[in-house]
Order: structure tokens, then C-alpha cells, then sequence
């Protein structure tokens, strides 16, 4: 299957930063991104969907001025939580997928956690 | 809306044995149908899909899945369980093809004991 990278696995930062998660398609070209929250033991919560060259597309309830998504090449989305605080803190994964294709892939996901 | 159930939180089984994984979905559509494996602090790893056809569907690992329309389920399966196959199993639908987002169950821990 297709190979999504994320980087970093894991990051631990203090309240009131900000912390950057990149998505990287690394061997076909990702028209459309996802990213997702995963509270421990709970199921993956949908934040937003960004296709490429377009602004992303924000669930209710997610606080678009906070989770910054920038998608701006075929290859690369980001994540960037702004101010963060311990409340922030979560598992974070993205997914790409291309037009045509039935089936999303998958990064390792991000741990961040915020003191 | 579209929606997932995963009936059970966990599911034992002892090694060599059959095991079934849950999923019932609820969508105003045709639904096309997903199973993925989580292992700790890992993403999703893709399992296998329906989206139209035969309703038994085959995936990695030896794993299968049957899609039956009027019981609107989608029961994972695999004949003999490895300790190896102990993990976190979502299941997920959409109602429609293209780049559009996944509604996910809350998953089920599946613990194979040898």
C-alpha cells in the first residue's frame, strides 16, 4: 500500500507554544488530507479535511484558529497547534488519499503532550 | 448520518481459535465498508474494504470480512488467531467514493492468548 509519513512520533512542549505535525505522502501524490484526534481508549474524531490548495475544512467544534492546517503542495499537509495547553494533549493522525481512490492511508501518528 | 457500532469493547480468544470482531453500520446510501488495525501508538493499518461485489471480502493477514446487506453488518473474521493479531480493530463507513472522511466505530481490543 501507499506510505504516509508523520513526523514528529512523539512531542512534549510547554503550555503556550506552539507545536507543528507535518503529513507527508511519501510515493503517490495526496489530493486530500485528513486529520484526526484519538483520545486514549476512544474512538478517532474527524478535525477537518483539506484538499490541496484550498483552505481545510473544520468539523463543528473544531476551533479552526487553534489547529492551523496548511495543505499547500501534493505531498505535504500540516498541523500546527497553536498556544497549546495541557487540555491539547492527545494522539494525533493524519490520512491521505488520492482522486479515485477508495481507500485512505494512514500515518503513525503524533503523541503531544502539553505541560 | 453515518454511523458505526462495535457492540464489544473487548474480545478474548484463545490462540488457534476462529475469531469475529463486530460491526454494524447505519447510512442513507450504498456504504462502503472498511476494517483497520491500530497497534500501540501506531496509525491505522488497512485491513480490507467493501465496496461492491461479492460479499465476502478477503484482506491482509488472513483476515476476511462479510458484508450482509440486510443485517446492515460487516463482521471481521479470521479462522485461527494468532497472539500476533492482538490489537485494536476499527471499523469505519462512507457513503460515497472520492476523498471523502471515514466515521469510525470506537473500536474493539481484540487479545489473543496462547
Amino acid at each position: 500500500g501507499a506510505v504516509v509519513s508523520q513526523h514528529p512520533s512523539w512531542v512534549i512542549c510547554k503550555s503556550g507554544t506552539s507545536v507543528k505535525i507535518e503529513c507527508r505522502s511519501l510515493d503517490f501524490q495526496a489530493t486530500t488530507m485528513f486529520w484526526y484526534r484519538q483520545f486514549p481508549k476512544q474512538s478517532l474524531m474527524l478535525m477537518a479535511t483539506s484538499n490541496e490548495g484550498s483552505k481545510a475544512t473544520y468539523e463543528q467544534g473544531v476551533e479552526k484558529d487553534k489547529f492551523l492546517i496548511n495543505h499547500a503542495s501534493l505531498t505535504l499537509s500540516t498541523l500546527t497547534v497553536t498556544s497549546a495547553h495541557p487540555e491539547d494533549s492527545s494522539f494525533y493522525i493524519c490520512s491521505a488519499s488520492r482522486s479515485g481512490w477508495n481507500i485512505q492511508y494512514f500515518g503513525a501518528g503524533t503523541r503531544l503532550s502539553v505541560l | 448520518a453515518q454511523s458505526v457500532a462495535q457492540p464489544e469493547d473487548q474480545v478474548n480468544v484463545a490462540e488457534g481459535n476462529p475469531l469475529t470482531v463486530k460491526c454494524t453500520y447505519s447510512v442513507s446510501g450504498n456504504p462502503y465498508l472498511f476494517w483497520y488495525v491500530q497497534y500501540p501508538n501506531r496509525g491505522l493499518q488497512f485491513l480490507l474494504k467493501y465496496i461492491t461485489g461479492d460479499n465476502l471480502v478477503k484482506g491482509s493477514y488472513g483476515f476476511e470480512a462479510e458484508f450482509n446487506k440486510s443485517q446492515t453488518s460487516f463482521h471481521l473474521k479470521k479462522p485461527s488467531a494468532l497472539v500476533s493479531d492482538s490489537a485494536l480493530y476499527f471499523c469505519a463507513v462512507r457513503v460515497r467514493s472520492g476523498n471523502t472522511p471515514l466515521v469510525f466505530g470506537k473500536g474493539t481490543r481484540l487479545s489473543v492468548i496462547a
